[in-house]
């Protein structure tokens, strides 16, 4: 079945270090890729997405790109913030981007930026 | 802006007891999913709807029944609350594409 295995945390992290959370995942099909962040005390929130292969999903410096050859959608930011500790989760759709559909969950990574 | 409420933040519960946790979005949309997430294991689905009236199990629905009588209102409930349901659950929205918009979370404990 579909799944999604993200590297294991906590990372920890000077501010300005390069980051690289680690993803892969197994799906049949053509699954969108998604990375969703939880700041301590919410909820998740989207914070990227990419729908088909190749595609590069960005936002607030965050980037992913969808490599179908590797099945991975490593995230990645030049240079953290202190702000950005928080738990990153990488998650796959099971149906096509047009139909809707569950989501799956990696495990989550915890980040955390010292100053 | 997409708003996902739930009823509260922290609860606190004794074993046995029958436990509603609530959610209301304010965007119409069609599909709801409540989620229970656990160090080391992510969110796992534990029911969704894609419409009122209607449910589907998810992953790990034993313990667990749902309802949803209205659009914007989808309920978790726990009939006979056990220690191994102390969790965070989170609920979920979203239209016709899989983006999910989420709650807060509320923090479940079961003493």
């Amino acid at each position: 079945g579909n799944s999604v295995t993200q590297m294991e945390g906590p990372v920890t992290l000077s501010e300005e270090a390069f980051l690289t959370i680690n993803c892969t995942y197994t799906a049949t099909g053509y699954p969108s890729l998604f990375w969703y962040v939880q700041y301590p005390g919410e909820g998740l929130q989207l914070l990227l997405k990419a729908t088909k292969a190749d595609d590069k999903g960005s936002n607030k410096g965050f980037e992913a790109t969808y490599r179908k050859e590797t099945t991975s959608f490593h995230l990645e930011k030049g240079s953290v913030q202190v702000s950005d500790s928080a738990v990153y989760f990488c998650a796959l759709s099971d149906q096509g981007y047009n139909q809707g559909g569950k989501l799956i969950f990696g495990q989550g990574t915890e980040l955390s930026v010292k100053p | 802006d997409v708003k996902v409420t739930q009823s509260s933040r922290y609860l606190v519960k004794r074993t046995g007891e029958k436990v509603f946790l609530e959610c209301v979005q304010d965007m119409d949309h069609e599909n709801m999913f409540w989620y229970r997430q656990d160090p080391g294991l992510g969110l796992r689905l534990i029911y969704f709807s894609y419409d009122v009236k209607m449910k589907e199990k998810g992953d790990i629905p034993e313990g667990y029944s749902v309802s949803r009588e209205k659009k914007e209102r989808f309920s978790l409930i726990l009939e006979s609350a056990s220690t191994n349901q102390t969790s965070m659950y989170l609920c979920a929205s979203s239209l016709s594409r899989p983006e999910q918009f989420f709650g807060p979370g509320t923090r479940l404990t079961v003493l």
